[in-house]
């Protein structure tokens, strides 16, 4: 089974300090994506990364930023939150493997619900 | 710019009755994924659609795919409360490693005994 672990389910922090949101997959996808999910906005990208050290945008970039410095971790960093970040935050991962919808399915983390006040 | 669009946002249903979720989508595309996830809780993969006509079953749950009318679908075969759920769909845009997905809202389904 796919396991993809994230470091927080809850997390609090104060506007303007430096939120780290950790992801961790444990078997050996290529791909990993983070999103946020808002009542009535569904799921939205924020970034992904398609190997190691490579990123690119999703359609929300703005405040964000990640590393990917090991295939297995991916990382979401909120560099001064604000208060319009306050969301649910989803990591998930894809890889190859068969059969087919195995590869194509991406396996999404617990979540980490986070509260900037 | 592709878009998804499910419908209902909101369905109440009996237990024992049938329904059926919509999605479409605005542009061409050969992969359409549906999600289900549970309050509090993160998605989880249901089916995986590959290519036009494809049908997939699980238990109450059948999805089908017809990618000339760009619409999916996802039939509830005698609901019961178990099912209760938001599900998603989600169709997939380029190719290859870089390949993303875009999301519809979700339908939030309640069964009601």
């Amino acid at each position: 089974d796919v396991k993809v672990t994230q470091s927080s389910r809850y997390l609090v922090k104060r506007t303007g300090e430096k939120v780290f949101l950790e992801c961790v997959q444990d078997m050996d996808h290529e791909n990993m994506f983070w999103y946020r999910q808002d009542p009535g906005l569904g799921l939205r990208l924020i970034y992904f990364s398609y190997d190691v050290k490579m990123k690119e945008k999703g359609d929300i970039p703005e405040g964000y930023s990640v590393s990917r410095e090991k295939k297995e971790r991916f990382s979401l960093i909120l560099e001064s939150a604000s208060t319009n970040q306050t969301s649910m935050y989803l990591c998930a991962s894809r890889g190859p493997g068969q059969p087919l919808e195995y590869q194509e399915t991406q396996y999404f983390g617990p979540g980490t619900r986070l509260l900037v006040l | 710019e592709l878009k998804v669009e499910q419908n209902p946002l909101f369905l109440s249903m009996q237990e024992g009755k049938n329904y059926t979720i919509y999605c479409n989508y605005s542009t061409t595309s050969d992969r359409l994924y549906w999600y289900r996830q549970d309050p509090g809780k993160s998605l989880e993969s249901l089916f995986v659609l590959l290519s036009n006509g494809a049908v997939k079953q699980e238990g109450r749950l059948m999805a089908s795919l017809d990618t000339k009318a760009r619409l999916s679908t996802l039939h509830i075969t005698a609901a019961v409360h178990d099912l209760s759920a938001t599900y998603f769909c989600a169709v997939g845009t380029n190719a290859g490693n870089n390949r993303k997905l875009i999301w519809g809202l979700g339908t939030s389904l309640a069964v009601n005994p």
